[in-house]
């Protein structure tokens, strides 16, 4: 079975500095990886995916991930967080093999002025 | 606005009740997904339909069901409903079948349980 452990629930960062929010995946096969961030009473918004090729995945908003397959890791990262980056974020994990979707438990990243 | 629309917004019905949520998706999509979120449980998802066609089962109780119809749009089905129901329901389209594609997600709608 797929599963996906996002490490630390809330992340407080000051503007300006970098966001780093952290997700493990376990998969037996070739995952897909997503992030997904949620604004307060929205619905959740695609970041970045990996599905194939670079392990280095440029999303929308200054966001990017890495796909470590060594460490069955797809860390997400922003150099410079602003205000606007307070949100919770998803990391998921797919494959085309188990037809489904399983999402990690969420990090609610607050930026501090 | 991500072109993916669902009614109702916000639903309160009691024990016992059946509701039926609604998701119409982006323009040329043919996949929609439905997902719940919940305090307890988190973000779950429950099941996909393409062109008509159910693709993947996730954690969907037997209790609900789903269809989506020759139009495209999609509906959820509750019944027998419990206290442990309430929650944030989302639907979000894709172009494609695969998990590739890029979903978007719709508003979602809030169902209450008393």
């Amino acid at each position: 079975a797929q599963s996906v452990t996002q490490l630390g629930s809330h992340v407080s960062v000051s503007e300006g500095a970098l966001v780093l929010l952290r997700c493990n995946y376990s998969s037996s096969v070739p995952p897909y990886l997503f992030w997904y961030v949620q604004y307060p009473n929205q619905g959740l918004q695609l970041l970045l995916k990996y599905t194939t090729g670079a392990t280095l995945v440029k999303g929308i908003n200054g966001f990017e991930a890495e796909f470590k397959k060594s460490e069955t890791s797809f860390h997400l990262t922003k150099p410079s967080a602003h205000m606007s980056d307070a949100a919770e974020y998803f990391c998921a994990v797919s494959d085309t093999g188990r037809r489904a979707l399983t999402f990690g438990s969420g990090t609610r990243l607050q930026v501090q002025p | 606005d991500s072109g993916v629309t669902q009614t109702p917004k916000h639903l309160i019905t009691a024990t016992g009740q059946r509701v039926t949520l609604r998701c119409s998706p982006r323009s040329g999509d043919l996949s929609v997904y439905w997902y719940q979120q919940s305090l307890d449980q988190g973000l779950q998802f429950l099941i996909q339909y393409y062109n008509g066609e159910e693709r993947a089962k996730g954690n969907i109780l037997e209790r609900f069901s789903a269809q989506q119809f020759p139009d495209l749009h999609s509906e959820l089905n509750l019944s027998s409903l419990e206290l442990g129901d309430s929650a944030l329901y989302f639907c979000a389209s894709s172009e494609g079948q695969g998990w590739s594609y890029e979903q978007y997600f719709g508003p979602g709608t809030r169902l209450t349980v008393t």
